[in-house]
């Protein structure tokens, strides 16, 4: 059964500062997704990552992946409060005759 | 705005009773997914359909049940609820087949008191 962790699964972190939200998955996949939710609202698709090495930013967003390693990492630069939001990983297995697999997410709070 | 459309926004109900939610997939997306996130359980997968088929099952309980139509609109049924489905309930689509995300509705919140 595929297994999909995030780590950490709460941050909080003051305004301007840097951090990395990891997310690690036990089973072959080469696509993987990374989604932002804020409270209460639908999930919101940010980056498709699909092979290894692939590499993706959008503004102080960026995402990565490692197929090898079984690794995604979502790279904040220089937060801003507008990001506190949950992010989502998702393994895309469905090439392997199975679905999405989500991470339980990462809590994200941007303190000013 | 994703294109998937999720109806009612809002569900209030009582034990026992039985609900019905709606989901219209973005146009050209022959898969649909439902989803299930409470607030201890994270997101959790309950039943994909393709072009009318049942694809696939998570941990979708028996109460539950769901069908897709010919016009790919999709339903998710809820019956003798208990206070612990009392949750948001997301539809997603996507293209099959192809590297596509999945792509989610609002959700309709049920609340079962």
């Amino acid at each position: 059964e595929l297994k999909v962790e995030q780590n950490p699964l709460f941050l909080s972190m003051q305004e301007g500062k840097n951090y990395t939200i990891y997310c690690n998955y036990s089973t072959t996949s080469d696509r993987l997704y990374w989604y932002r939710q804020d409270p209460g609202k639908s999930l919101e698709s940010l980056f498709v990552l699909l092979s290894n090495g692939a590499v993706k930013q959008e503004g102080r967003l960026m995402a990565s992946l490692d197929t090898k390693a079984r690794l995604s990492t979502l790279h904040i630069t220089a937060a801003v409060h507008d990001l506190s939001a949950t992010y989502f990983c998702a393994v895309d297995i469905r090439n392997y005759g199975q679905n999405f697999v989500f991470g339980p997410g990462t809590r994200l709070s941007v303190l000013p | 705005d994703s294109g998937v459309t999720q109806t009612p926004k809002h569900l209030i109900t009582a034990t026992g009773q039985r609900v019905t939610l709606r989901c219209s997939p973005r146009s050209g997306d022959l898969s649909v997914y439902w989803y299930q996130q409470s607030l201890d359980q994270g997101l959790q997968f309950l039943i994909q359909y393709y072009n009318g088929e049942e694809r696939a099952k998570g941990n979708i309980l028996e109460r539950f049940s769901a069908q897709q139509f010919p016009d790919l609109h999709s339903e998710l049924n809820l019956s003798s609820l208990e206070l612990g489905d009392s949750a948001l309930y997301f539809c997603a689509s996507s293209l099959e087949g192809g590297n596509s995300p999945l792509h989610f509705g609002n959700g309709t919140r049920l609340t079962v008191t």
